[in-house]
């Protein structure tokens, strides 16, 4: 079955420090995989997307994302995070039906 | 660049009673979705509508029923409203489900069931 596993719940890094969310997925297929962010009461923002081609792909405010085929993950990065950083992360995989899969979030905490 | 349109953004029910989530998008997608969004629980789907004219059961379609209007709106009707029901509702759409698109998210309907 298809699926999406973020590992962790929650997680606290300091303002400035370097940032990475796990995603695992299991998917047969040529995934197609997505980072989405929402903001406590928003929506979902999309972050960046992997179709095909590099591995690493760049999203929106500063953050990347590596496919890795081997492992079977898609983690995403920030080098530097911002305190408006703070926000839950939602990995995702393409299903069959062309709906999404989701993990069950993380969710960033910032310190100042 | 409305996109998708969910309509009501908040509502309070009381147990038994009905209602129906408006949702509608301007892109001239063929395939629209509805999830909910519980704590702990990510996203997960409700129904879906591949094109004009489908619609098929996702992974918590119970108490829900579904409409494709038309191509543009894609509606959610709770018949019987219940507490475990109360969640955020989004509705998605996609330009083709079985192509590589990325899907667009309306901004959510908060449902409380008393």
């Amino acid at each position: 079955a298809q699926s999406v596993t973020q590992p962790d719940i929650h997680i606290t890094v300091s303002e400035g420090a370097s940032l990475e969310l796990r995603c695992n997925y299991s998917y047969g297929a040529t995934p197609y995989l997505f980072w989405y962010v929402q903001s406590p009461g928003q929506g979902l923002q999309l972050l960046l997307k992997y179709f095909s081609g590099d591995t690493l792909v760049q999203g929106i405010k500063g953050f990347e994302a590596e496919f890795k085929r081997s492992q079977s993950s898609f983690n995403l990065r920030k080098p530097s995070v911002h305190w408006s950083d703070a926000a839950e992360y939602f990995c995702a995989v393409k299903g069959s039906q062309g709906n999404l899969i989701f993990g069950k979030g993380t969710k960033l905490s910032v310190k100042p | 660049n409305a996109g998708v349109t969910q309509t009501p953004k908040f509502q309070v029910l009381k147990t038994g009673q009905s209602m129906t989530l408006q949702c509608a998008q301007d892109m001239n997608h063929n395939s629209m979705y509805w999830y909910r969004q519980d704590p702990g629980m990510g996203l997960r789907l409700i129904y879906y509508s591949a094109s004009e004219g489908t619609t098929d059961k996702g992974e918590v379609p119970n108490g829900y029923n579904v409409s494709r209007l038309n191509k543009r709106e894609f509606s959610l009707r709770l018949e019987s409203a219940a507490p475990s029901q109360t969640s955020v509702y989004f509705c998605a759409s996609t330009r083709s489900g079985t192509q590589n698109t990325e899907a667009f998210f309306g901004q959510g309907t908060r449902l409380t069931v008393v």
